[in-house]
């Protein structure tokens, strides 16, 4: 059964530092999307990525930070300069329906935690 | 700020039915009903979504009520890998999905 997978499954940081979170979504989708879970809080929507551009984002996609399809199949979400706040899991998720028939296939997530 | 209320915890004897509650009194025209599992720390994982027909599929059956300002999720025979936080969620349009704190369902033996 297709899959969405991430990389890396942990990654621990010192704060200030950039983190590079990848994903690569089940082939056929063409609709991207991160979402976060602070350790014991609710699954939050950050991000939605089509045709190369963000289509939606949350308040908590600021500034630093930034979403990107390097090439046909990965997709990264960029931490420019983390805090401690910014520990948590990362999931990334893809559909192949923008609308109200479809399913997010959730990939296992990527655990960050910033020092 | 959730447009969906759902008791914290249930628990349900192995084999039996779970049936899991959900309010979504504000619902709007064009949004779906769709319900998410959790098991551990794993990325949520898709169960089943309706508009106002009640839906079934190989996981679940959904039963939305006429109105449609509630819905209940029906796991027919639970099994202790469907212990997990159920999450009822609204969606109409875009996948932004707003996930509350779900229901946490123990199937216990």
């Amino acid at each position: 059964e297709p899959e969405v997978t991430q990389t890396p499954s942990h990654q621990v940081t010192q704060m200030g530092q950039e983190v590079i979170l990848r994903c690569v979504p089940i082939s056929n989708h063409l609709y991207f999307y991160w979402y976060r879970q602070i350790l014991g809080q609710k699954v939050e929507f950050l991000v939605s990525f089509y045709n190369n551009e963000i289509s939606e984002k949350s308040e908590i996609f600021d500034d630093q930070f930034s979403v990107e399809r390097p090439d046909g199949s990965n997709f990264t979400l960029k931490i420019r300069s983390t805090k401690l706040e910014d520990s948590a899991m990362y999931f990334c998720a893809s559909s192949d329906e923008w609308a109200n028939t479809g399913e997010l296939f959730f990939g296992e997530g990527s655990r960050l935690t910033v020092l | 700020d959730a447009k969906t209320t759902q008791p914290t915890s249930m628990d349900c004897a192995e084999g039996r039915a779970a049936n899991l509650p959900c309010n979504h009194s504000t619902i709007s025209g064009n949004e779906y009903v769709y319900w998410y599992r959790q098991i551990h720390s794993q990325g949520p994982q898709y169960i089943i979504h309706g508009l106002k027909n009640n839906e079934t599929n190989e996981m679940a059956s959904l039963i939305i009520t006429e109105d449609r300002k509630s819905s209940t999720l029906i796991l027919p025979h639970a099994t202790l890998r469907d212990t997990a936080v159920y999450y009822c969620t609204l969606n109409n349009a875009g996948n932004m999905l707003t996930f509350g704190g779900g229901t946490r369902l123990m199937v216990k033996p």
